[in-house]
Order: C-alpha cells, then structure tokens, then sequence
C-alpha cells in the first residue's frame, strides 16, 4: 500500500484566497484525521471522520475551516479566506478499527504558508 | 483527559540503548500508552503501544510501570536514524472511537 497520500506538499497563498488540502486515506481504513501543527500549539487534532461521517469536528478553529470526506478513499480540508495564522503542517491519518488498536498512519503533511 | 509529561530532550551514543520516559499519571484502568515519533518534518510514526504488560516489537521495547503511572520506550542500540522527536500519548476514549492527545515530545539526539 502507498500509505496515506496528502496534496499539495507545499502551497503558499497570500492572505484572503481559498486554500483545499486534499487526501487519501490508506485503504480499507474506516477512520481519517485532520491535525495541524506549528511550533507554538504543537500537534492538533482538528477533527476526524468515521465511515467518512465526520464525528468530532471540536479541534476545527473556526467557521473558516471546513472538511469533507465524500467517499471512503479522499477528504479535503478547506480554510476560506485564509489567514497568515493559518501558516502551518497539516496531517492527514487513518487507522483502521479492524485490529482493535487503532494505531494511526500518518502522511508526508502539507506545508501551508499564508502571507 | 489524561495527559503525559516527557523531558524536553535527550542526547544519546550511538549503539547504546536509549530510554526514553514518560509520566502518564492520571491514565484511566482502559487507556491505551502509544508512542510515535517524527522525524524532522515527516509525519508521526507508530512504534508501539501497551496497556498494562511489557511489550516488544522489531522497533523498541515499553516497560509500563504496575501502577501504570509511567513507562519506558527502550530503542536497544539507537543509531543515528533513531534522532527524532519522541510522543508518547494517551488514547482516550471519545464518541465511539479513541483520540490522541499529543503533548510536546523528547527531542532525541543520537550521537555518532
């Protein structure tokens, strides 16, 4: 398996402008997570899905950011306008409740910098 | 939730065994202990979890304390790859599944 697979790697947007962080989950994992990490708050947990239902959406900042999950292989994260605080990794992971252990894999991030 | 409580950092010799601690204090009887880390910029990697048992697999070895108020991540012979940032983290139960509380990490440096 490919593992979890985020897009864009890098994206820099100027402040105002929509910003779509997409990914794909590995297969056959029910669960996908959203977090977000900068070197002041750490690693967030922004919100996570469940058979692509969402299913706690706490850790979203506010109404600017928004995510889907329309089928079980992709989710997007969106954030309109975008802020210069919205500079950022971004993480997408999965797990899979099959095991029992529900350990996440995480993808490669994408590097968010709003000017 | 429960949190956990790590040293910031942690130098290491090459080949010698790093042990890595972490306070979990106010864990609950069900809570999982994982551990992850990051190597510069990629994302987490799982590398074990425990409940209240040791446990060892092919990456590192967890010495969970009886009264589950702490344990160990034992990387046996680190080597220079093994530099990271260390979590270890608390599965808490929530709306039917479980959440990660990450906390900042030990940063590890392996030392040639």
């Amino acid at each position: 398996d490919a593992g979890v697979i985020q897009s864009p790697r890098h994206e820099v947007t100027e402040m105002g402008q929509e910003v779509t962080l997409r990914c794909k989950p590995i297969s056959g994992h029910d669960y996908l997570f959203w977090y977000r990490q900068t070197m002041m708050r750490g690693l967030e947990l922004l919100i996570y899905f469940n058979n692509n239902v969402p299913i706690d959406d706490s850790g979203m900042p506010e109404d600017r950011f928004s995510a889907k999950m329309p089928n079980a292989s992709f989710s997007t994260l969106k954030i309109q306008p975008s802020e210069p605080r919205d500079s950022a990794v971004y993480f997408c992971a999965s797990s899979s409740s099959a095991s029992g252990y529900y350990e996440q894999y995480f993808g490669p991030g994408t590097r968010l910098t709003v000017t | 939730d429960a949190k956990t409580t790590q040293p910031p950092s942690m130098d290491c010799a090459e080949g010698r065994a790093a042990n890595l601690p972490c306070n979990h204090s106010t864990i609950s009887g069900n809570e999982y202990v994982y551990w992850y880390r990051q190597i510069h910029s990629q994302g987490p990697q799982y590398i074990i979890h425990g409940l209240k048992n040791n446990e060892t697999n092919e990456m590192a070895s967890l010495i969970i304390t009886e009264d589950r108020k702490s344990s160990t991540l034992i990387l046996p012979h680190a080597t220079l790859r093994d530099t990271a940032v260390y979590y270890c983290i608390v599965r808490v139960a929530s709306s039917g599944t479980y959440k990660y509380i990450f906390g900042t990490g030990t940063r590890l440096k392996v030392l040639a």
